[in-house]
């Protein structure tokens, strides 16, 4: 089946340091990769959409300058949290469609999550 | 108003017993539903998807009201690993292709 990984699993920072979290298709080629914030109880909110080498396309309310998506490959998309706050404490979870699955399937494939603490 | 709407529980529920829940959503244009499983610190998983004529899989039974707008899932003969949170899931053809994430519903399964 089809394997996302995430790279760190959990990260803990000081406020103001900026993080980076990779999201990687190990075994099939991503045109489209999710990133997803859930913080406890709540839904998983999603933040933004990136297709391989284009701008990530952001959901309303979500800074762009803060959250900066990289999908330089088909089997990579990278989340920095730039000057991270304790308030950006989360967790953060990628996925990633199958370019085989076509360009609208409703199939996402999801990365087992990167959990994120801003001292 | 939330695109979709569960009861957050926790429903508790005797090992063996059945458990049912609904989640509404609100984009009618919806054109997928879906019921995930997600366990405590870890990613969603796909338990099923949802049809208009219902469908099962196993002890789990899932229901699509287009109507009403409501999905729901029943599960029969509950076993202790049932216990997790499932979120009703939603698709939607704007833009890219969203999935849309209910908050969820706890079930506890208790021996």
């Amino acid at each position: 089946g089809a394997v996302v990984s995430q790279h760190p699993s959990w990260v803990i920072c000081k406020s103001g340091t900026s993080v980076k979290i990779e999201c990687r298709s190990l075994d099939f080629q991503a045109t489209t990769m999710f990133w997803y914030r859930q913080f406890p109880k709540q839904s998983l909110m999603l933040m933004a959409t990136s297709n391989e080498g284009s701008k990530a396309t952001y959901e309303q309310g979500v800074e762009k300058d803060k959250f900066l998506i990289n999908h330089a490959s088909l089997t990579l998309s990278t989340l920095t949290v730039t000057s991270a706050h304790p308030e950006d404490s989360s967790f953060y979870i990628c996925s990633a469609r199958d370019r085989d699955d076509g360009f609208s399937t409703d199939t996402q494939y999801f990365g087992p999550g990167t959990r994120l603490t801003v001292l | 108003r939330k695109e979709v709407e569960q009861d957050p529980g926790p429903f508790n529920v005797p090992e063996g017993a059945t458990v049912a829940f609904n989640c509404t959503y609100s984009n009618s244009a919806s054109q997928s539903f879906f019921w995930y499983r997600q366990d405590c610190r870890k990613e969603p998983k796909l338990l099923m998807s949802v049809y208009s004529s219902g469908n099962e899989d196993g002890r789990f039974t899932a229901q699509l009201n287009r109507a009403s707008q409501y999905i729901s899932l029943l599960i029969r003969d509950s076993k202790l690993s049932d216990s997790a949170t499932y979120l009703c899931v939603v698709f939607t053809t704007d833009s890219w292709g969203k999935l849309q994430f209910g908050a969820g519903t706890q079930v506890v399964v208790t021996p």
